[in-house]
């Protein structure tokens, strides 16, 4: 089984909101990582999680925050977003973080932000 | 440094003619390279992983891809498209420490 599930399919937040994504996988995986993705465009790399530890931060807006609560769930937790950050959200889980490793994909929230 | 160029950013096909979508790449040493497809408002699933194992690697739903080092390529093809292959595709090439280096997409269209 490959299976990443993201939750929610949609959400719709005003800007002044805290709202969170949630995000789990039962394949065993040491590595997570949040992806940002805008229309017409590859994925954008935001977070990486190494065993439960936050290893790769893209510069990524303190408005995102990203949480490891243990080896099979990830949150990202979502405060004072803009228009701009308006995108789909992508998940991923994989073995372990680097060498030849398979990302796998969770189906995404789709984030409308008002 | 490693990249990655998908040349053509849009593909139209005919309904069960073959499908061919060209990736180049560039890497400093041996890369890992995937295809991923994306259908709409969906995410991102792997099609096929080239690990230096085979240079021809199959796929799933038939797909394939020609690893060229001469060439650095890293073409995917299916020899009959089908409906369900329209879809955004993404040739990924590995960095370090799980980021991966995305081309910028081609998106392909069947025509019945």
């Amino acid at each position: 089984d490959t299976e990443v599930t993201q939750t929610p399919k949609h959400l719709v937040m005003g800007m002044t909101n805290k709202k969170s994504l949630k995000c789990e996988q039962h394949m065993g995986h040491r590595a997570m990582y949040w992806y940002k993705q805008k229309a017409k465009k590859p994925p954008e790399l935001m977070f990486v999680y190494s065993y439960e530890k936050l290893s790769i931060n893209e510069s990524v807006p303190s408005r995102f925050s990203p949480e490891c609560p243990n080896s099979s769930l990830l949150n990202l937790h979502l405060h004072a977003l803009q228009p701009e950050d308006s995108a789909l959200y992508l998940c991923a889980s994989s073995q372990l973080a680097g060498g030849s490793e398979t990302q796998y994909f969770g189906p995404g929230t789709r984030l409308l932000v008002l | 440094a490693q990249s990655v160029t998908q040349l053509d950013s849009h593909v139209s096909v005919s309904e069960g003619t073959p499908v061919l979508l060209r990736c180049n790449y560039s890497s400093s040493y041996s890369p890992s390279l995937f295809w991923y497809v994306q259908h709409p408002n969906k995410g991102l699933q792997l099609l096929l992983k080239y690990t230096s194992a085979a240079t021809l690697v199959k796929g799933i739903n038939g797909f394939e891809a020609e690893f060229k080092k001469s060439e650095t390529s890293f073409h995917l093809t299916k020899p009959s498209a089908h409906m369900s292959d329209a879809a955004e595709y993404f040739c990924v090439v590995t960095l370090s420490w799980g980021k991966l280096q995305f081309g910028a997409g081609t998106q392909v269209v069947v025509t019945p």
